[in-house]
């Protein structure tokens, strides 16, 4: 079965910093997607990228990138230069190309960036 | 406006009624899916659809119904509420498998009282 682990219930930082949000996963397909998603505080969830596993580069949208380890079985996510707009729970989630498709996703991380 | 529309946007129920929660898409996605958020549990999947006439359990399915007539439409009916049912519920969709992610509602949050 998939699971997605996110240990990292909350995190602290002050606007500037760097910081990255974990995310570990396991599966036994060899095929599958990951995704992270965004919810703002005001509670609809933002898709943010999706990676399939053949596909291990590292990818940067601005401000945001993320890193693809197979051997980890991790997929973090890095935002430089935070900023107090980016505070939001991040969710991780994988889905199964052997199975239904559908995302199971972890219990997501709060990140508050102080001003 | 092309999305995933879901209402109503807030409900209280008493525990013992029965309600549906409605979720429509008019991006002629085949999959949609029903997921609860509660504090701290992340989004836990409750039922899934990958097409018209075909549904199926998720994680944590128990006291929930849905059915899949139309590829637009796939609504959540709790039969009988009960406070546990307490939370934000999220309807969302995606072509095939989800290459372009998955597209969310903006949820329900019921309480049941």
């Amino acid at each position: 079965a998939q699971k997605v682990t996110q240990a990292q219930t909350e995190i602290s930082v002050v606007e500037k910093e760097d910081v990255t949000l974990d995310c570990v996963y396991e599966t036994r397909d060899t095929t599958y997607y990951l995704f992270w998603y965004k919810q703002p505080p005001s509670g609809e969830l933002v898709f943010l990228i999706r990676r399939n596993s053949f596909d291990e580069q590292n990818e940067i949208s601005g401000r945001y990138s993320w890193n693809f380890q197979k051997s980890t079985s991790s997929f973090n996510f890095t935002i430089t230069a935070s900023q107090v707009v980016d505070s939001a729970v991040y969710f991780c989630a994988l889905s199964e190309v052997g199975g239904s498709y559908i995302p199971t996703f972890g219990r997501g991380t709060s990140l508050i960036v102080h001003p | 406006n092309a999305g995933v529309t879901q209402t109503p946007k807030f409900q209280v129920l008493k525990t013992g009624q029965s309600m549906t929660l409605q979720c429509a898409q008019d991006m002629n996605h085949e999959y949609m899916s029903w997921y609860r958020q509660d504090p701290g549990m992340g989004l836990r999947l409750i039922h899934y659809s990958v097409g018209a006439g075909i549904t199926d359990q998720g994680e944590v399915p128990n006291g929930y119904n849905v059915s899949r007539s139309t590829t637009e439409d796939f609504p959540l009916r709790l039969l009988s509420a009960a406070p546990s049912q307490t939370s934000v519920y999220f309807c969302a969709s995606s072509y095939g498998s989800g290459e372009l992610g998955y597209t969310f509602g903006s949820g329900t949050r019921l309480t049941v009282v």
